[in-house]
């Protein structure tokens, strides 16, 4: 099945400093969804975005459905050590299946 | 409101055996979809129901199944256990109607070993 190209695989940031990472796919969706997962817990959703261009923020959090509808782009801001998991993207046309990226493990150092 | 609910949280089984999942969605969903996770495959889409139907289909093979009941909650079946098969089975729950309500709210997973 399809897998969503994220990048980038791994980070290891300071506290307090920005991430930003992204996700793209070869086919267009109409729903994005951005997920953060903690060792041995289900991902727990962070931002949904319906929208070519939106621009959906969630406290520190920052997401943009793509242009192209083929990417969308989260950001976090001053990020501190609850941050760290791995976040996925997932993608959804229709009432299709989610097809969900290969995750990015943020390690935040204090 | 509670969230979504997987039993058990964890399974130890031999290879050969089945194994049946439960997952328990947010009430009101009627949407439940299952994932296998593993670390070097990532999320892998099973199956998804909707009021009782099969809507979406992974590639998987036979050996995994599931259903819907009336009341939404679902099932989900592995025949004859691989030692592949090991990994953290998720299943999402949403309203399944679409654009609006199209958000999946995950469960803890069941995390199967088999043996």
């Amino acid at each position: 099945g399809q897998q969503l190209n994220q990048s980038p695989q791994s980070m290891f940031i300071q506290e307090g400093e920005d991430v930003s990472m992204n996700c793209t796919s070869s086919s267009i969706f109409n729903t994005w969804l951005w997920y953060k997962q903690d060792p041995g817990e289900g991902p727990v959703l962070l931002i949904a975005l319906y929208k070519a261009g939106e621009l959906t923020s969630n406290g520190r959090l920052t997401a943009q459905f793509g242009i192209t509808r083929k990417d969308s782009f989260l950001n976090i801001s001053a990020s501190i050590p609850s941050d760290v998991g791995i976040y996925f993207c997932a993608g959804q046309w229709g009432l299709g299946q989610f097809y969900f990226g290969t995750g990015t493990s943020l390690t935040v150092i204090p | 409101k509670a969230g979504v609910t997987q039993t058990p949280r964890y399974l130890i089984k031999t290879r050969g055996q089945q194994v049946t999942l439960s997952c328990s969605p947010i009430s009101g969903h009627r949407s439940v979809s299952w994932y296998q996770q593993t670390p070097g495959q990532g999320l892998q889409f099973l199956f998804e129901y909707f009021s009782e139907t099969q809507r979406n289909k992974g590639n998987f093979p036979g050996r995994f199944s599931g259903r819907q009941f009336s009341n939404s909650r679902s099932e989900m079946n592995v025949s004859t256990l691989e030692l592949g098969d090991s990994a953290l089975y998720l299943c999402a729950s949403s309203l399944g109607l679409g654009r609006v309500g199209t958000e999946a709210f995950f469960g803890q997973g069941t995390r199967l070993t088999v043996v």
